[in-house]
């Protein structure tokens, strides 16, 4: 199957800061790409879609000010946490897809886990 | 909100076939129903898909009730590795753009 790589792995960042993480499809062109975050014992969040070279579209209640994605190229999207806080630690997983509708595939990467001290 | 709903747990024995249900009685004719695990701490993994047909490839089955109301993924032979929360996602198309809306998944434990 496809491949979708995520960097960094983890992270540990103080209340405050800024912490981007990178989401790359290795081997397809990404039209598509989507955020999810994951806490604990938890299921899958759907945080925003990007597409390619066009704004994000967030989920209710994800503050776009806050979780800034940026997807400008097809094999490249990343998301930078702003001003971080304790509450902002999570599992942050993407995802994404080539083509439209008739593309069904949709490849997640392997997750970056942040915590905010 | 997720438009599946599944049991939260189930147990199998290893070597036996796992079967995991799942309802989705409010899909629509054009909307598919994905399969996707996630061990610990590790991004979903892609199992099955399907949209009217029953579907097989090399990790399980996936039977659709001719209502589409339902499915049910079959692990065929379940080994320990295959301990996971499984969940059944139906895709859904909202103004032109999809999107796979998790719910709370079955955590199938496979014992040896």
């Amino acid at each position: 199957g496809a491949v979708v790589s995520q960097h960094p792995s983890w992270v540990i960042c103080k209340s405050g800061t800024s912490v981007k993480i990178e989401c790359r499809s290795l081997d397809f062109q990404a039209t598509t790409m989507f955020w999810y975050r994951q806490f604990p014992k938890q299921s899958l969040m759907l945080m925003a879609t990007s597409n390619e070279g066009s704004k994000a579209t967030y989920e209710q209640g994800v503050e776009k000010d806050k979780f800034l994605i940026n997807h400008a190229s097809l094999t490249l999207s990343t998301l930078t946490v702003t001003s971080a806080h304790p509450e902002d630690s999570s599992f942050y997983i993407c995802s994404a897809t080539s083509g439209g509708l008739r593309r069904v595939e949709q490849y997640f990467g392997p997750g970056t886990r942040l915590t905010v001290t | 909100d997720a438009k599946t709903t599944q049991p939260p747990s189930m147990d199998c024995a290893e070597g036996r076939a796992a079967n995991l249900p799942c309802n989705h009685s409010t899909i629509s004719g054009n909307e598919y129903v994905y399969w996707y695990r996630q061990i610990h701490s590790q991004g979903p993994q892609y199992i099955i898909h399907g949209l009217k047909n029953n579907e097989t490839n090399e990790m399980a089955s996936l039977i659709i009730t001719e209502d589409r109301k339902s499915s049910t993924l079959i692990l065929p032979h379940a080994t320990l590795r295959d301990t996971a929360v499984y969940y059944c996602i139906v895709r859904v198309v909202i103004q032109g753009a999809q999107k796979l809306v998790f719910g709370q998944g079955t955590r199938l434990t496979i014992n040896p």
